[in-house]
């Protein structure tokens, strides 16, 4: 599988700070994804990027934004907390031209 | 996007077949059928994927309709590390080929 990391595995915030998620992958994936996963749900996308320096919108992209400075890793970055935000987020990759996204261990983030 | 529907959860005994269906009645001809599952604690892992003919791997089997409205998960023989939770999901050929998740079937596998 990619190496696929993710950065923090666990984080508490209270309200209204912010913090930055880090994806980093070592294979050359071109492809990048987060997601969030609230309990008893299933995944849904935040934003992802198709590339360096490119990013776009998924499902739920309010309250986050992104940014892909270096191909090997996706920045997923919160300004203002809210509650609502409190999930397990999950960074994926896929090769462009290939079927399977690889995923990362996730991180957990309780909003408090 | 298209949607999938999957019964919410179901069970099996350790080393016997398990057959996981998911329905798809709004599938473009198109759209790739994928399987993803998550075991406790972890990513979702890819499982398998097909567009028209039945597919093997190493992990299971892809049966798909003829009409390809619906399509059935076979892992040959449950065991133990096969509890999870597992998405059946369309991936369409237009733009960044995304995946959409349901919330999938929570396979408990009986010892």
């Amino acid at each position: 599988n990619a190496g696929v990391t993710q950065t923090p595995k666990f984080r508490v915030l209270k309200t209204g700070q912010s913090m930055t998620l880090l994806c980093a992958q070592d294979m050359n994936h071109e492809y990048m994804y987060w997601y969030r996963q609230d309990p008893g749900m299933g995944l849904r996308l935040i934003h992802y990027s198709v590339g360096e320096g490119t990013t776009a919108k998924g499902e739920v992209p309010d309250g986050y934004n992104v940014s892909r400075l270096k191909k090997q890793n996706f920045l997923l970055g919160l300004e203002s907390a809210a509650p609502s935000q409190t999930s397990v987020y999950f960074c994926a990759v896929r090769l462009a031209g290939g079927y399977e996204q690889y995923f990362g261990p996730g991180t957990r983030l309780t909003v408090t | 996007d298209a949607k999938t529907t999957q019964p919410n959860s179901m069970e099996s005994n350790e080393e016997e077949p398990v057959h996981l269906p998911c329905n798809h009645s709004t599938i473009s001809g198109t759209d790739y059928i994928h399987w993803y599952r998550q075991l406790p604690s972890q990513g979702p892992e890819y499982v398998i994927h097909g567009l028209t003919s039945n597919v093997n791997n190493r992990m299971a089997s892809l049966a798909i309709a003829e009409d390809r409205k619906s399509s059935t998960l076979i892992l040959h023989r449950a065991t133990l590390r096969d509890a999870a939770v597992y998405y059946c999901i369309l991936r369409t050929q237009t733009g960044a080929n995304n995946l959409f998740f349901g919330t999938g079937t929570r396979l408990t596998v009986i010892p």
